[in-house]
């Protein structure tokens, strides 16, 4: 297993454009979680799922937002109609349900919207 | 969760023992200290976790004091490499819920 995948790993857009971001995680891992890193920050929580169910959204995710783990595998993270402040970095991180066991990260995406 | 307070900065030179404090005063008794760091463009790396004992892995040391209101990671032996943000955080069931960062503690390990 070569831990989390994330693709891709740059992407730039236009503003007004669709992206959609995948992660794959650790395959014995069944939490998936989604971050959001901006320059000069720490990672900032937008979502999470344990198999299938999204368990928790935050309220960082607006309603352009929308992710997915359809049968509770890899995941995918859509932004529509990207605005400039959706500049960041996205951060996939899996783990097992278990109590005290620690999160996975990947090495992200950077998304850039000129 | 609990909110923990780090130093912006600090350096050490390497070869040294670098010692990273963290306060978390408002620590709850189920609440474990997990600390990761994270590598310039890289993502957050897991380092090691602890409830109340003294934890040591291959990477580091986690001291935690006796009423848990602060704790120190302690890198034995600072490389070049260990150059990075590193980020304490306290969460109520670990990774089974979702991870509170702050803005870390920048280390740089100098020559």
């Amino acid at each position: 297993d070569t831990g989390v995948s994330q693709n891709p790993r740059h992407k730039i857009t236009k503003r007004g454009q669709n992206v959609t971001f995948r992660c794959d995680p650790i395959s014995e891992h069944n939490r998936l979680y989604w971050y959001r890193q901006t320059l000069g920050q720490g990672p900032e929580f937008l979502t999470y799922f344990q198999n299938e169910a999204q368990l928790e959204k935050s309220r960082l995710l607006s309603d352009r937002f929308s992710a997915e783990r359809p049968k509770g595998s890899f995941s995918t993270l859509e932004i529509q109609r990207t605005e400039q402040g959706d500049s960041a970095m996205y951060l996939c991180a899996s783990s097992y349900f278990r109590d005290n066991t620690e999160a996975f990260f990947g090495q992200g995406t950077r998304l850039t919207v000129v | 969760d609990a909110k923990t307070t780090q130093p912006t900065s600090m350096d050490c030179a390497e070869g040294r023992a670098a010692n990273l404090p963290c306060n978390h005063s408002t620590i709850s008794g189920n609440e474990y200290v997990y600390w990761y760091r994270q590598i310039h463009s890289q993502g957050p790396q897991y380092i090691i976790h602890g409830l109340k004992n003294n934890e040591t892995n291959e990477m580091a040391s986690l001291i935690i004091t006796e009423d848990r209101k602060s704790s120190t990671l302690i890198l034995p032996h600072a490389t070049l490499r260990d150059t990075a943000v590193y980020y304490c955080i306290v969460s109520l069931t670990g990774a089974n819920s979702k991870l509170t960062f702050g803005k870390g503690i920048t280390l740089s390990v100098r020559p």
